[in-house]
């Protein structure tokens, strides 16, 4: 079966500091590869999304970027965190499985800068 | 491109009432659809999905959702309502080459 796993679960972090975020999915090959962002009360926005290893496409330009240096690993980075970072992170992975595509999403990360 | 709205940010229902949940989308290629749920300080969870065939669907946990190609609609319903239904739902479409594309959330609220 297919399964993700994301991690951590929570992080706190101040102003100006890196941030690596990881993903890694299992049971299936050469998914695409995706970033979302939930700040509060607000809905999901796609950050970046991956058809292949090093192929990356931006869909918010920020101070984020993601890369995937392995088929089932995408990473989630910042150089300095602002405060506007704050969020809740969902990794997900979609691929043609039985019965048609498979989206599924990770457990998230909740992260918050101070 | 596609598009995906929910009608109402907010929705309240009493404990036992019926449950709607609305959702519009827009895709230029026949769409997958499908519905999540998202209780506090969770990730998201798969209720249900549309990909071909019956466009009546059940879902875990008793909703259902129906296709209307016609209305490009997706609205999720359950007949009775329970507490633990309190939650925030998205709405999402996906065409199998692009991004899920999310509505902006429901959140349902229960009352007893």
């Amino acid at each position: 079966s297919q399964t993700i796993h994301q991690w951590p679960a929570t992080l706190v972090q101040p102003v100006g500091s890196p941030l690596s975020l990881e993903c890694t999915v299992e049971g299936t090959s050469n998914p695409n590869l995706y970033w979302y962002r939930q700040a509060a009360g607000r809905g999901l926005q796609l950050l970046f999304y991956s058809v292949g290893i090093g192929q990356i496409s931006s869909e918010v330009p920020q101070n984020l970027s993601a890369s995937r240096p392995q088929d089932r690993q995408f990473i989630l980075s910042s150089k300095k965190l602002l405060l506007s970072d704050s969020g809740f992170y969902l990794c997900a992975w979609s691929a043609l499985v039985a019965g048609g595509y498979g989206y599924t999403f990770g457990s998230g990360t909740r992260l918050t800068v101070v | 491109a596609q598009s995906v709205t929910q009608l109402g940010s907010h929705v309240s229902v009493s404990e036992g009432a019926l449950v709607l949940l609305r959702c519009n989308y827009s895709s230029s290629v026949p769409p997958y659809l499908f519905w999540y749920v998202q209780y506090p300080n969770q990730g998201l969870q798969l209720l249900l999905k549309y990909t071909t065939g019956a466009t009546l669907v059940k879902g875990i946990n008793g909703f259902e959702a129906e296709f209307k190609k016609s209305e490009t609609s997706f609205h999720l319903t359950k007949p009775s309502a329970h507490m633990s239904d309190a939650a925030e739902y998205f709405c999402a479409v996906y065409s199998g080459n692009t991004p899920l594309v999310f509505g902006k959330g429901t959140r349902l609220s229960v009352i007893a």
